[in-house]
Formats: C-alpha cells, sequence, structure tokens
C-alpha cells in the first residue's frame, strides 16, 4: 500500500464547468502522475511533477492543468470539462530510492462522466 | 503512433495451464518494462519488471522474458489461478525521463476453472 487516495471518487459534471481531482499522499514521495484510462488506449500521461512547484506536461496535457503546493498533494483541474473528458483518472508515485525504481503505484481512481 | 502494441485484447486460458502475455514496442531507448495487473474498479498494481540488460526476471508463478532484436517482452503465469483474472499492461520506460512510463492497451486474461 503506496498511502495514495483521490478524490472524489466518482463525479458527474456537466460540459463547460471546472473540475478538480486531488491526490493525496502520505510518504512524502518525489514524483506524482496523472494518467487517464480509456478503452483501447491503456493509461495515458497528462502531466506529472517531480517536485513542489514542479510540473510537466505528458502525452495528452490539452485542457488540463496541475498544480502541487504541497509535497503530499497533486490537482488536476480541467478548467472547462468537455464530453472527450469523460474517462477514469489514476494518480500514482514513483518510489525513489537507490538505483533504478521506475515503479509507479497507483490510486484507486475517479471515475469522472461529463454530460 | 503507439509505442507499446498489446495486440491480443483478450485471451482465455484454462486454470492450472500456462498463459502468455505477449507486448510489443517500437522505441529503442526504452530500457526498462514493467507488467500491470488491474482488477475492475481498482489501481493497476505493479506485478514484475526487467532491465533490458536482462533477458528473463521470475518472480513466483510469473516470469517475463524480453527479446531485445524483436522489440518483444511476454508475461509468462504458471500455473494460471482464477485469481489472475484481470486486465495486464506492459509498460515502458527511458533511463533519464523522469521516471515516465508508456503504457500498452492492455489484455484482458480470463482464467477458466
Amino acid at each position: 500500500d503506496a498511502g495514495i487516495t483521490q478524490s472524489p471518487r466518482h463525479k458527474v459534471t456537466e460540459t463547460g464547468t471546472p473540475v478538480t481531482l486531488r491526490c493525496h499522499q502520505t510518504e512524502n514521495h518525489r514524483y506524482m502522475y496523472w494518467y487517464r484510462q480509456d478503452p483501447g488506449h491503456g493509461l495515458r500521461l497528462i502531466h506529472y511533477s517531480y517536485g513542489v512547484k514542479d510540473t510537466d506536461k505528458g502525452e495528452v496535457s490539452d485542457g488540463y492543468s496541475v498544480s502541487r503546493s504541497k509535497t503530499e498533494d497533486f490537482l488536476l483541474t480541467l478548467e472547462s470539462a468537455t464530453s472527450s473528458q469523460t474517462s477514469v483518472y489514476f494518480c500514482a508515485i514513483s518510489v525513489s530510492g537507490q538505483g533504478r525504481s521506475d515503479e509507479q503505484y497507483f490510486g484507486p481512481g475517479t471515475r469522472l462522466t461529463v454530460t | 503512433d503507439q509505442q507499446v502494441k498489446q495486440n491480443s485484447p483478450s485471451l482465455s486460458v484454462q486454470e492450472g495451464r500456462i498463459s502468455i502475455l505477449n507486448c510489443d514496442y517500437t522505441n529503442s531507448m526504452f530500457d526498462y518494462f514493467l507488467w500491470y495487473k488491474k482488477y475492475p474498479a481498482e489501481g493497476p498494481t505493479f506485478l514484475i519488471s526487467i532491465s533490458s540488460i536482462k533477458d528473463k526476471n521470475e518472480d513466483g508463478r510469473f516470469t517475463v522474458f524480453l527479446n531485445k532484436s524483436a522489440k518483444h517482452l511476454s508475461l509468462h503465469i504458471v500455473p494460471s489461478q482464477p485469481g489472475d483474472s484481470a486486465v495486464y499492461f506492459c509498460a515502458a520506460s527511458v533511463g533519464g525521463s523522469a521516471r515516465q512510463l508508456t503504457f500498452g492497451s492492455g489484455t484482458q486474461l480470463t482464467v477458466l476453472p
């Protein structure tokens, strides 16, 4: 258990409204990630963070922004939700340590529906 | 352009037999490969990994094989159990890339009792 929680777990929102998803970790890991999972696409990286206030774009970042003001929290914001952003969103952390440690550990996910 | 491909969306295997899940990649810069398992309504869980300096890694019933020349990796599960029924994702990363993972589209494994 990597101590990752996501909130909310489920959300239904209307097109054009702003939405913020929260990822919280309890173990002070440096790297955090946001993915979306869609049928036929696996998991695709949206944004990631390598420290407080240090973030960068992933493969599918358009329409999304992130913020990390504290080590333990990584927020994903949809400024104006669209139906194409209906998906399951997963947060992940990468465990740092000696040697190669690319293993990522995932939260339980947030199912977002945009109507 | 998918850099990591899982061409079989589904696989059914009898309990006790071997399950073989396959994954192909196109980016020759990938040097670390991972398999994840995902149950419905849960996050993916890390299963096993392999570095490009190896061609095989074992962990209990799970073995990952890497064929760099063919840009192909496979996950063997022996013996398969009904609890192994899940979606399996392969993933790959490039050293020094902030540990970004590129995932395949997944294979649904069903182990029949």
